[in-house]
This record gives C-alpha cells, sequence and structure tokens, in this order.
C-alpha cells in the first residue's frame, strides 16, 4: 500500500512554454502533499505543501506564480510550471501523507529539461 | 534552523558492511528517517526511529541513534550492489511526517 505515482515521469520542453505534473496517491487518500525539487547531486529542497481544498503554502524563495500548485482531490495534486525556462530544469519529486501524517510516501519523480 | 549532516560518500566490498552516518542539530528532533533514492528514481523509505530509542534492527539494516551526540547511523550488512544508491537521513520534530528536514545524502557505491 501507500503508493504515489507521478505523470510524466520525464518531460522536455521549449523555454516559454507552461509545464503540468500530475501526483497521485493511488490507494490512500493524501490529505497533504508535498512538492519538492532536486538538482544534480543535491538533497531535496521542499517547495510547497498543500492540504487538500486549501492554497498551497510555498517555502520562502520559491514564487507561487511560477510553480503553481492546485490540490484539488484527496488523490490527486498538480504542480505547473509557469513559462518554464532552462534554469528550471531539475528534478521534481512529490509525496503525500494521509490523514494520520505518520509519514511521507515519494513518488518516483519527475525529470523535467527546458530547452 | 535545522540541520542534517551526511559526509558525501561511501565506497565498500560486496558482502562487508555499511555504515552511513547522519548528525543533525535539532534537539527537538522526535522521529529520524532513512531513505534510499536510486538513480532516476523517487525516495524509499527504508527505516525510521522514535528518539526514545536506541535501536532498531531490521532484518539487515540497523539504525544506531545516539541522542546526546545527535549522531545517527545506518548499518547494512552483507552489503550488495544492489545496495548502492544514495541515502538520505532526514528528521521531523514531530510524529505529524510533514516537517522534514534532509540531509544531503550520502552515495555508496558497493563494488563487486
Amino acid at each position: 500500500g501507500a503508493v504515489v505515482s507521478q505523470h510524466p515521469s520525464w518531460v522536455i520542453c521549449k523555454s516559454g512554454t507552461s509545464v503540468k505534473i500530475e501526483c497521485r496517491s493511488l490507494d490512500f487518500q493524501a490529505t497533504t502533499m508535498f512538492w519538492y525539487r532536486q538538482f544534480p547531486k543535491q538533497s531535496l529542497m521542499l517547495m510547497a505543501t498543500s492540504n487538500e481544498g486549501s492554497k498551497a503554502t510555498y517555502e520562502q524563495g520559491v514564487e507561487k506564480d511560477k510553480f503553481l500548485i492546485n490540490h484539488a482531490s484527496l488523490t490527486l495534486s498538480t504542480l505547473t510550471v509557469t513559462s518554464a525556462h532552462p534554469e528550471d530544469s531539475s528534478f521534481y519529486i512529490c509525496s503525500a501523507s494521509n490523514y494520520r501524517g505518520e509519514t511521507q510516501y515519494f513518488g518516483p519523480g519527475t525529470r523535467l529539461l527546458v530547452l | 534552523g535545522e540541520d542534517v549532516e551526511q559526509s558525501l560518500f561511501l565506497s565498500v566490498r560486496e558482502g562487508d558492511s555499511s555504515v552511513i552516518n547522519c548528525t543533525y542539530t535539532d534537539s527537538s528532533s522526535t522521529y529520524l528517517y532513512w531513505y534510499k533514492q536510486e538513480p532516476g528514481a523517487g525516495l524509499q523509505l527504508l527505516t525510521y526511529i522514535f528518539s526514545n530509542m536506541d535501536m532498531k534492527q531490521d532484518q539487515r539494516l540497523t539504525v544506531l541513534l545516539n541522542k546526546k551526540d545527535k549522531h545517527l547511523s545506518l548499518r547494512i550488512a552483507d552489503t550488495q550492489t544492489g545496495d548502492s544508491a544514495i541515502y538520505f537521513c532526514a528528521e521531523s520534530p514531530n510524529n505529524a511526517g510533514n516537517m522534514l528536514t534532509f540531509g544531503g545524502g550520502t552515495r555508496l557505491m558497493v563494488k563487486p
């Protein structure tokens, strides 16, 4: 149990386009979802935390207008990178926790390359 | 703020034991975790320990916690080539699992 999926697993796009990444909890209801960014050979950096039905809470330094997060249901959160630029190229990982919030279950990650 | 430190790299021979170390600064850390990340993949939770425990063993994995020194270690017995990955330790000040601070990760290379 506690499986989290992400789609797509990788995406290549042109500079200036917007990219949407989906994060789904497959067998549990995720009251809280998290979005992380990971640069090569570095640790995970928390970007934002979202609770179902409410606005996401962004970490300091993360532009909320650049990285739009929607957590419309208990099984789905989306991250949209708007007007992507090459510096947005990274590995984006989501995680989810249930109402008990005992731990976070991580998705497999989405690799974004902006040309 | 919280700080979690790990050595960058560890190389061992297949069959040997691996010990990955982690130090943290937050005295209120209640839960400490070890995650494994294989190339191009997300994080897999390996094990976790509560701060009121000194040791936890799960098959080939042994976690040791020295709360006084704020030192956490992960020992992998009989290390296999499939154990090659990046290992992250993380701490949380509560049991809500919603405030994880990650270390920088230790890359474990297992040589045949």
